[in-house]
């Protein structure tokens, strides 16, 4: 499975956005790039995913760098609700299992 | 309205025991997980069924074992129970499609004494 790698932690004001960057230099042609975060006691939450173009949904945006080495999860405005470990996630096709990593632990200061 | 529910939500229990936890989902999927999360948070796969089989089991001792009577369960029965099993185990579902996203429970909290 491609590494990919995370800042141990971040953090962040409510209401600012935030850029989570993931590093992934190993990727390989047509492993798709999933996010998915943890917020406390709960268990893991899709938040997006993408193979090449930038992605867009409710919750984020997700930005792909053009030799996708590597991607940003950019939260618009971020809430205290958005405190939780974001997963940065190397998935290819047809892969049944997600493998995790160690996340990026996101701290929002009122 | 809970899509992926798991009981118990907390599980205390001796050494040697044997134990199961449950898992429903009401979304239609055709696929369930079993993760585990140790004490340093790390989440990793343990099985993965589709459609009741068994299509991934990564090297997971025989003292468990998943049961799935039908699409939309996913059983996971643990044999007499060492302190290493001590972990959160989330349950998880999916669409068997490339690149569906999986939802996952909220956990079942085991601890060993």
């Amino acid at each position: 499975d491609a590494k990919t790698t995370q800042p141990n932690s971040m953090e962040s004001n409510e209401e600012e956005p935030v850029h989570l960057p993931c590093n992934h230099s190993t990727i390989s042609g047509t492993d798709y790039i999933h996010w998915y975060r943890q917020l406390p006691s709960q268990g893991p939450e899709y938040v997006i995913h993408g193979l090449t173009s930038n992605v867009n949904n409710r919750m984020a945006s997700l930005a792909i760098a053009e030799d996708r080495k590597s991607s940003t999860l950019i939260l618009h405005r971020a809430t205290l609700r958005d405190a939780a470990v974001y997963y940065c996630i190397l998935r290819a096709p047809g892969a049944q299992k997600l493998v995790f990593g160690q996340g990026t632990r996101l701290t929002i200061n009122p | 309205d809970t899509a992926v529910s798991q009981t118990p939500k907390y599980l205390v229990t001796q050494m040697g025991n044997d134990k199961s936890i449950k898992c429903e989902q009401n979304l239609g999927h055709d696929t369930m997980y079993w993760y585990k999360q140790d004490s340093k948070k790390f989440l990793k796969i343990m099985f993965s069924y589709n459609n009741k089989e068994l299509i991934i089991n990564e090297t997971v001792p025989n003292r468990f074992s998943p049961k799935s009577p039908d699409k939309a369960h996913l059983n996971l029965h643990i044999n007499s129970l060492e302190l290493g099993d001590s972990a959160v185990y989330f349950c998880a579902s999916s669409r068997v499609l490339v690149g569906q996203p999986q939802h996952f429970g909220d956990g079942t909290r085991l601890s060993i004494l």
